[in-house]
């Protein structure tokens, strides 16, 4: 089945850390790959995408490549601030089924 | 642009009581989705309706729940009766297109229940 697996919460930086949140994936196919973000009273919003492999999907600082080999898809950023605390979801999209979404992962910022 | 909307916020009941939730996705958007958040988990697709036709509804529990967007816009999801188990956030999602075409999903900010 499809199924994703994200690194365990929950994720305390300072400012300025180096971030990476592990993402990996079981499908069938050849899956779209996404990270939704969760900001506090909000819904999720997708933060970036990669629709095949060694696409590298980027947006406010955040980056994923998609690892066909590794079934991998984890998130980095190489400065986090204060205002990225959020919870984090990895998901993926097998072509024309729904999207499944990982657990998620509550990163917290300090300053 | 109006996000989706979702009425109530937060929803407290007892259980075996019936409760209904409501949706409104962004103006246009043909695709709508129902999911259930559990606290710790990631969503789970409820529903999935295209126009105002199921499109999926393989993890529905149809012996409690039910939806219906009966004009193609806005949605209603109800729970009768209420276990403890459905405490959960349940969150509404549009979408241009389908997931075949992976459009982009907006997402309401959900309504959280608590079944006591």
């Amino acid at each position: 089945g499809n199924s994703v697996t994200q690194m365990e919460g929950p994720v305390t930086l300072s400012e300025e850390a180096f971030l990476t949140i592990n993402c990996t994936y079981t499908a069938t196919g050849y899956p779209s790959l996404f990270w939704y973000v969760q900001y506090p009273g909000e819904g999720l919003q997708l933060l970036l995408k990669a629709t095949k492999a060694d696409d590298k999907g980027s947006n406010k600082g955040f980056e994923a490549t998609y690892r066909k080999e590794t079934t991998s898809f984890h998130l980095e950023k190489g400065s986090v601030q204060v205002s990225d605390s959020a919870v984090y979801f990895c998901a993926l999209n097998p072509r024309a089924q729904k999207l499944v979404f990982g657990q998620g992962t509550r990163l917290t910022i300090n300053p | 642009e109006a996000g989706v909307a979702q009425s109530p916020r937060y929803k407290i009941i007892e259980k075996r009581q019936s409760v209904a939730f409501w949706c409104n996705p962004i103006s246009g958007h043909a695709t709508l989705y129902w999911y259930q958040q559990i606290l710790g988990q990631g969503p789970k697709l409820l529903i999935q309706f295209q126009n105002n036709g199921v499109v999926d509804d393989s993890q529905l529990p149809k012996d409690r729940f039910s939806a219906e967007r009966l004009k193609g816009v806005d949605s209603t999801l109800k729970i009768q009766p209420a276990k403890l188990e459905d405490s959960a956030v349940y969150l509404c999602a549009s979408s241009l297109g389908s997931p075949a075409t992976n459009e982009k999903l907006f997402f309401g900010s959900g309504t959280q229940l608590s079944v006591l």
